[in-house]
């Protein structure tokens, strides 16, 4: 089982560009999930979805777009990239039935200089 | 506003003795708990959870307990091994939210 797989791993952006974090899950969840990670304060909710066409804000949704076409896929994409948005950016999944724990993916470091 | 507190940064304890982390939480109405650990260049893992039904959930050597009236869990690793040496991280839900809160983590270094 793969189960949460995300590309890239490492990505360095200039401030301006433009790039989306890809995040697919085979384990036919309904609940995905992007947080972030910055040093010293944890995993912040950027934004989540429950399900294929819903999704909703996190805790830090500014500066980032999610869309859910398929129960498989939530990618993430940056717009106009700022050095704010340097960080670790993790997807996970959850089946969302009752009282049950999310998967990770290994996460995706991003630079932007 | 930080919903979930993990005030202890950093925590070091000998390897066969008992590591205790805490969190603490100020939404009440959080129903489930959990457990992540990470380690580095990894994603989180879950490593225990507990239910706002219960005050004890033990598996292995990993024990949770919740002290609902104080807002309070706390992970009991015995007996601790170098290789319980990570992140970790509290989490908790709210029932009908499906959404995760983390606390900021605590790095737990066991020594040999």
């Amino acid at each position: 089982n793969a189960g949460v797989t995300q590309t890239p791993k490492f990505r360095i952006l200039k401030i301006g560009q433009s790039m989306t974090l890809q995040c697919t899950q085979d384990m036919n969840h309904n609940y995905m999930y992007w947080y972030r990670q910055d040093p010293g304060m944890g995993l912040k909710l950027i934004y989540y979805s429950v399900g294929a066409g819903i999704t909703d804000k996190g805790e830090v949704p500014n500066g980032y777009n999610v869309s859910r076409s398929t129960t498989e896929d939530f990618p993430l994409r940056l717009e106009l990239a700022a050095p704010s948005q340097t960080s670790v950016y993790f997807c996970a999944s959850s089946g969302g039935q009752g009282y049950t724990e999310a998967f990770f993916g290994q996460g995706t470091r991003l630079t932007v200089v | 506003d930080q919903q979930v507190k993990q005030n202890s940064p950093s925590l070091s304890v000998q390897e066969g003795r008992i590591s205790i982390l805490n969190c603490d939480y100020t939404n009440s109405m959080f129903d489930y708990f959990l457990w992540y650990k990470k380690y580095p260049a990894e994603g989180p893992t879950f490593l225990i959870s507990i239910s706002s039904i219960k005050d004890k959930n033990e598996d292995g050597r990993f024990t949770v307990f919740l002290n609902k009236s104080a807002k309070h869990l706390s992970l009991h690793i015995v007996p601790s091994q170098p290789g319980d040496s990570a992140v970790y991280f509290c989490a908790a839900s709210e029932a009908g939210t499906y959404k995760y809160i983390f606390g900021t983590g605590t790095r737990l270094k066991v020594l040999a």
